[in-house]
């Protein structure tokens, strides 16, 4: 069954701190693992994409890594800023050509607090 | 600007009616997609289309419709049938190159 499992459920953290997302999938055939960010009753905003071949991409103070072997990503987020606090979603794709299919997450909730 | 526009941001119905979810873009995406968001929960697929005219069940489906009449309008209907409608609805566009553009969402509420 393919399922995207996303730790911690919540997480607070202090202004300025750096914290890490995990994300944890079984996803067969793996196409692409997508990182997103929601604010609280808007629609979700891509960070990053990674396929199969890459195992590091930056988005400014965000960072996401791939393990294809262990099928882990992880979410870095340097020099926290309240507008950070939001859900972090962790997306993967399945499929190998015309439809893919989304898998999501069941996300982060980041609170940043002065 | 390129988006997808969704109308309206908060709709409430009452028991046994249907209403209608609207979704626009007019970023060229040949792919629409709608989204149910539940609290503590991933999003889940109710619906897909990837060409005019034609589309596609996900995986909750019972209780909703779509039409795919033009290639920049996709949208939802929820029925009477859907018995526990109270949700976040999220509407998405790509293309089969894997971009995805997020709508900013539909909440509707049952009264």
């Amino acid at each position: 069954k393919n399922q995207v499992e996303q730790s911690p459920q919540s997480l607070i953290i202090l202004e300025g701190k750096n914290c890490t997302l995990q994300c944890n999938y079984t996803v067969s055939p793996f196409s692409n693992l997508r990182w997103y960010k929601q604010d609280t009753g808007r629609g979700p905003v891509s960070l990053t994409i990674m396929t199969f071949s890459e195992n590091t991409k930056s988005n400014g103070r965000y960072t996401a890594t791939l393990d294809a072997d262990t099928k882990q990503s992880s979410l870095h987020i340097t020099a926290s800023q309240l507008s950070d606090s939001a859900s972090y979603i962790c997306v993967v794709s399945a499929g190998s050509g015309g439809y893919n299919k989304l898998i999501f997450g069941a996300g982060t909730r980041l609170a940043v607090h002065p | 600007d390129g988006g997808i526009t969704q109308s309206p941001k908060y709709l409430f119905r009452k028991e046994g009616q249907n209403v209608t979810l609207s979704c626009e873009q007019n970023l060229n995406h040949d792919a629409m997609y709608w989204y149910r968001q539940d609290p503590g929960q991933g999003l889940r697929l109710i619906y897909y289309s990837q060409i005019v005219n034609d589309f596609q069940k996900g995986d909750i489906a019972e209780g909703y419709s779509v039409s795919r009449e033009k290639k920049e309008s996709f949208p939802l209907t929820v029925t009477s049938a859907q018995k526990n409608p109270t949700a976040f609805y999220l509407c998405a566009s790509g293309t089969t190159a894997g971009g995805y553009t997020f709508g900013s969402g539909t909440r509707l509420t049952v009264v």
